[in-house]
Parts: structure tokens; sequence; C-alpha cells
């Protein structure tokens, strides 16, 4: 079963720096998708990016961007110029691509979650 | 484009009630979710929906049962509620199997 883990509970960061949040999964297939959500007290899961295994630039979106390290199995987000609406949890999340079978269709496993408090 | 509607938002059950957690979206997703999350955990999927007719359990099925009563509507039942139910439900789908799973804004189940 595929395994995903966010070694950090808590990070922290002051507005207008930069912060790093850390995921790595366990997985054999070899391909996939991998997502980081963020998701404010409301408890609303907002995608923030989204990365397909197959591809080898690490995706970009605004000031948030990814590395991805497909033979470590690490999948980190890069928060840059953090801004105070950043503060939230965020969730690494793995997909499998569906197999004929149907029996990975669609599951996304979500790893235990990072809460980013950004101090003014 | 309301996307994906869930209801009730809040529900205070007692032990051994019933109830169905309701949810439409109008997305024109094929498959479609039921996950929970637990306090300090992130979500767990209880069942999901391929696509219209079907449905399968997921990692936490235990205690639940679910209807997928059209592409647009998929129903999440507790049959016989449990306090270990107490929980933030949500409802999600997504158009091909490659494509972002998008969320409801969550269903708050307390169960005394």
């Amino acid at each position: 079963a595929q395994t995903v883990t966010q070694s950090q509970p808590e990070m922290s960061v002051q507005e207008a720096e930069t912060v790093t949040l850390s995921c790595t999964y366990d997985t054999s297939e070899s391909d996939y998708y991998l997502f980081w959500y963020k998701q404010p007290p409301s408890r609303q899961m907002i995608l923030v990016i989204r990365q397909e295994a197959y591809k080898q630039q690490n995706a970009t979106e605004n000031r948030f961007s990814v590395n991805f390290q497909k033979a470590a199995k690490s999948f980190s987000l890069k928060i840059s110029d953090s801004q105070l609406g950043d503060a939230a949890m965020y969730f690494c999340a793995y997909r499998p691509f569906p197999n004929a079978g149907g029996t990975s269709y669609g599951k996304l496993t979500f790893g235990q979650g990072t809460i980013l408090t950004v101090h003014p | 484009n309301a996307g994906v509607t869930q209801t009730p938002k809040f529900q205070v059950l007692k032990t051994g009630q019933s109830m169905t957690l309701q949810c439409a979206q109008d997305m024109n997703h094929n498959s479609m979710y039921w996950y929970r999350q637990d306090p300090g955990m992130g979500l767990r999927l209880i069942y999901y929906s391929a696509s219209e007719g079907t449905t399968d359990k997921g990692e936490v099925p235990n205690g639940y049962n679910v209807s997928r009563l059209n592409k647009r509507e998929f129903s999440l039942r507790l049959e016989s509620a449990a306090p270990s139910q107490t929980s933030v439900y949500f409802c999600a789908g997504a158009n091909r199997p490659g494509n972002t799973i998008y969320f409801g804004e969550g269903s708050w189940l307390t169960v005394v």
C-alpha cells in the first residue's frame, strides 16, 4: 500500500520569506500524481499544485513550486514571498495512475499534514 | 457554478441514530469520493464511485454505506452512528482518472 509521510508537524516563516515543506512517499508504481492541498481554518481543501510523475520538470504555480525527486520519492513544496494568507494546514497527497482493473482508481492517499504559521 | 455541494454542514447525532450525508456536483465528474478527516490527521477514503452505477470500498468503509444515485449525486449513510464516527466528512469528485480531485466544503458530524 502506498504511504505518504510529512515529517514536519509544524513549520513557521516570517512574512515575505521562503519556506519549504517536506513530503516523502512510498510506492512501487511508476506512473502516479502528487498534489499539495491547503486547508485553512475553514477546513476547505484547496488545491495548491500538482505534479505528474512522468514529467521531469518541476511544477510551478505563482509563488508555489515543488522539488520532485522521483528516485528519492520526495516531493517538497516551496512557498516564496510568504503571505499571512498562506497560514494553513498543508497536505501532501499521492494518487496512483488508474490501472486496467480499476482497483487503484482515483484513490488519494494523504500525509498527516504540516501546520504552517506565518509571522508578520 | 456551485462545484461540489454537501449537506448538511453540521449535524449532531445520538449513538444508534442513522443519517445520510448528501453530495451533489455540477462539474460533470465521473468519479466521486467520500473521505473523513479526524483531528490532526489527513483525509482517509471511506468509499468511492469510479463511475455512475459503481461503488467500491476505500480504506475505512466499516459502518458506512453509499449510493451513487446518478452522475451528479453520491450519498453516504450511517446506519447506526457511533462516537468513533465523529469526524469531518468530505465529498469530492474528478472528471477523468488523471484529473485533480475537487472537494466540497465538509460536513461536521458529532455523535454523542
